[in-house]
C-alpha cells in the first residue's frame, strides 16, 4: 500500500521568507503523480502543484516550487516570499498512474507572521 | 459555474439514524470522488464514480453507498450513522483520471454522529 508521510504537523514563517515544507513517500510503482494542496480555513482543498514522475524537472507555479526526488521518495514544497494568504493545512498527495485512489498525509499547518 | 456543490453544509445525527449528503457538479465532469477528512488527517477515498451508472469502492467504504444515475450528482448515502463516521465529507469531480486532472473539491459537509 502507499502511504504518505509529512513529518512537520506545524511550521511558521515570516512574511515575505521562505519556508519547504516536507514530504515522504512509499512505492513500489515507477509511474505516478504527486501533489500539495492547500486547505484554507474555509476548509476548501485547493490544488497548489503536482509533479508526474516521469518528470526530471521540478514543477513550479509562481512562488510555489517541489524538490522531487525520485530515489529518495521525496517531494518537498517550495513557498517564496510567503504571504499571510498562505497561512493553511498543506497535504501532500500521491496517486498512481490510472488509478482513481489518491493518498494524503496527514498534512502540515503553515502559520505565517507579519 | 458553480463548480462542485455540496449539503448540507452542517449536520448532526444520532446513532443509528440514516442520511444522504448530496453532491452536484456542472463542469460535465466524468469522474466523481467521495473522500471524509478526520480530524488531524489527510484526506481518505470513500467511493468514486467513472460515469453514470459506474461506481467503485476507494479506501474505507464501510458504511456507506453511492449511486450515480447522471453525471452531474453523486449522493453518497449513511446507513444506520455510527460515532466512528463522524468526519468532514469532500465531494470531488475530474474530466479524468485524477492524476493527469485536476480534481475540484466541494465546500464539504461537516457530520457529527452522537
Amino acid at each position: 500500500a502507499q502511504t504518505v508521510t509529512q513529518s512537520q504537523p506545524e511550521m511558521s514563517v515570516q512574511e515575505a521568507e521562505t519556508v519547504t515544507l516536507s514530504c515522504t513517500y512509499d512505492t513500489s510503482e515507477s509511474d505516478y503523480y504527486l501533489f500539495w494542496y492547500k486547505q484554507p480555513p474555509s476548509r476548501q482543498m485547493i490544488l497548489v502543484i503536482r509533479q508526474e514522475a516521469y518528470k526530471q524537472q521540478n514543477a513550479t507555479e509562481n512562488r510555489f516550487s517541489v524538490n522531487f526526488q525520485k530515489a529518495a521518495k521525496s517531494f518537498s514544497l517550495k513557498i517564496s516570499d510567503s504571504q499571510l494568504g498562505d497561512a493553511a493545512m498543506y497535504f501532500c498527495a500521491y496517486r498512481r498512474y490510472n488509478n482513481n485512489d489518491m493518498r494524503f498525509g496527514a498534512g502540515t499547518r503553515l502559520t505565517v507572521k507579519p | 459555474n458553480a463548480g462542485v456543490t455540496q449539503t448540507p453544509k452542517f449536520r448532526i445525527l444520532k446513532i443509528g439514524q440514516s442520511m444522504t449528503l448530496q453532491c452536484a457538479q456542472d463542469m460535465n465532469h466524468n469522474y466523481m470522488y467521495w473522500y471524509r477528512q478526520d480530524p488531524g488527517m489527510g484526506l481518505k477515498l470513500i467511493y468514486y464514480s467513472v460515469g453514470a451508472g459506474i461506481t467503485d469502492k476507494g479506501e474505507v467504504p464501510n458504511g456507506y453507498n453511492v449511486s450515480r444515475s447522471t453525471t452531474e450528482d453523486f449522493p453518497l448515502r449513511l446507513e444506520l450513522a455510527a460515532p466512528s463516521q463522524t468526519s468532514v465529507y469532500f465531494c470531488a469531480s475530474s474530466w479524468g483520471l485524477a492524476g493527469g486532472y485536476e480534481q475540484y473539491f466541494g465546500p464539504g459537509t461537516r457530520l457529527t454522529v452522537t
